[in-house]
């Protein structure tokens, strides 16, 4: 079993729509988490951390269930620009992050 | 720099071949890491660096993969006797890192290399 697992999609979805992404890790010593988006054939880049009270940033809410093991990400009011692969990252031991393999999400006009 | 730094951003090298990777993280951070992606995967960890502690070399595939970092700033990543499966874009990421507190990382743009 990996780490991290996370629904690889392809999730294609109108513009304006809210889609959530959830993502399951197996080490309950997991202390950070972080979701980043990576677009075709670019570098990841940080989308947002993921705190033990849920957050958000603008049209984007991260969740983390510690008694579950999964952290999820809501976008809402799907924009084109949000058309990339995102990425759930979990930490354990201050060192090291280990990555998911990722969700692509297409939004479409 | 305002980024990290990678170079060369191609390189293609025939296999057998040793090849040199580098990284310039962001002035200030203590952690660095390299991470590889072969085409259409997630990342693999390679290496994290930590200040002056010795590095977590638990990713490492095989003994041809070697790293350093000097003065705790610029790393190199050496791949010595190239393979094909070798054939990945070698990512380099930096954060603050400071121990028990763990920052988001910001990545380089990677080197593609492909060995032929």
């Amino acid at each position: 079993r990996k780490e991290v697992e996370q629904d690889p999609g392809p999730f294609n979805v109108p513009e304006g729509a809210t889609v959530a992404f959830n993502c399951t890790y197996s080490n309950s010593a997991s202390q950070s988490f972080f979701w980043y988006r990576q677009d075709c054939r670019k570098e990841p880049k940080l989308l947002m951390s993921v705190y033990s009270s849920g957050n958000e940033d603008g049209r984007f809410t991260a969740q983390l269930n510690r008694a579950s093991q999964y952290i999820s990400l809501l976008i809402r009011d799907s924009k084109l620009s949000d058309s990339a692969t995102y990425l759930c990252v979990v930490n354990t031991n201050a060192g090291k992050s280990t990555f998911g393999d990722g969700t692509t999400l297409t939004v479409k006009p | 720099g305002a980024g990290v730094s990678q170079s060369p951003s191609n390189k293609v090298t025939e296999k057998g071949k040793d090849v040199e990777l580098r990284c310039d993280p962001i002035s200030g951070h203590t952690a660095l890491y390299w991470y590889r992606q072969s085409l259409g995967q997630g990342l693999e960890f390679l290496i994290y660096f930590q200040g002056n502690s010795a590095p977590d070399k638990s990713g490492l595939p095989s003994d041809r993969f070697s790293a350093e970092r000097t003065g705790g700033s610029v790393s190199t990543l050496t791949i010595q006797r190239t393979q094909q499966e070798d054939s990945a874009v070698y990512l380099c990421a930096s954060s603050r890192g400071t121990g028990s507190r763990v920052y988001g990382y910001t990545f380089g743009s990677g080197t593609r290399l492909t060995v032929v």
